[in-house]
């Protein structure tokens, strides 16, 4: 089982706004990563550390983190950000160990 | 701009052993603070993390597959490799490579391979 614990899914009415969030005890100690993943391709990085944005990526993606939860939000959703959203950080051992979460399917209607 | 390339067999029998190289281009894997890492994804499911090298050698692996796996790089052919021994059909799944950047309190995982999809079956 996971470390981190995602919503399975998610929806949201197009324009509007998207919170998605990542449970865990390491996100007390360590920042997620979140990735955002359409079927039949590889992962793709949105948001790392902080609040970072990989360069390519849209500003209507933000993180946040508070206590074990990290959240993503997509401010503005669009239908092209309808796909699966992994979280992932280091696992609680303090062994550099990484974990992803279950993911969570973004729906945009 | 670093791209990476999975490469090797896509039928395994079980209780073989899977290997797969990964190939990085538009960078030299030796430059820079940079692990690279092997995450796998069954069909319909999630991403779970294997492992990862620094190009020194050292590596720290999944708890749950550690005693299966080895992953190896090749900085002279700038590849690192996949090992998994003793495979059944619960490894059959899309095994990507990745760059990991790591910093003082969390990885990410900034460059991916597109994947290649390894089917465990006799």
């Amino acid at each position: 089982s996971s470390e981190l614990t995602q919503d399975p899914a998610v929806s949201v009415a197009l324009g509007q706004t998207v919170r998605i969030t990542c449970q865990g005890d390491s996100l007390r100690s360590y920042y997620a990563s979140w990735y955002q993943q359409k079927p039949g391709q590889a992962p793709v990085l949105v948001i790392y550390g902080k609040n970072n944005r990989p360069s390519g990526i849209p500003d209507r993606f933000s993180g946040s983190s508070s206590g074990n939860t990290a959240s993503l939000t997509i401010t503005g959703a669009q239908a092209e950000d309808e796909a699966d959203y992994y979280c992932n950080s280091r696992d609680s051992s303090g062994n550099h160990h990484v974990v992803f979460g279950g993911g969570t399917k973004l729906t945009v209607l | 701009q670093v791209q990476l390339q999975e490469s090797g067999p896509g039928l395994v029998k079980p209780s073989q052993t899977l290997s797969l190289t990964c190939t990085v281009s538009g960078g030299s894997i030796s430059s820079g603070s940079y692990y690279w890492s092997w995450i796998r994804q069954p069909a319909g499911k999630g991403l779970e993390w294997i492992g990862r090298i620094y190009t020194s050698g050292s590596t720290n692996y999944n708890p749950s597959l550690k005693s299966r796996v080895t992953i190896s790089v090749d900085t002279s052919k700038n590849q690192f490799s996949l090992k998994l021994s003793s495979v059944t059909a619960a490894d059959t799944a899309v095994y990507y490579c990745a760059r990991v950047v790591g910093r003082g309190d969390y990885d990410y995982f900034d460059y991916w391979g597109q994947g290649t999809l390894v089917t465990v079956s006799s």
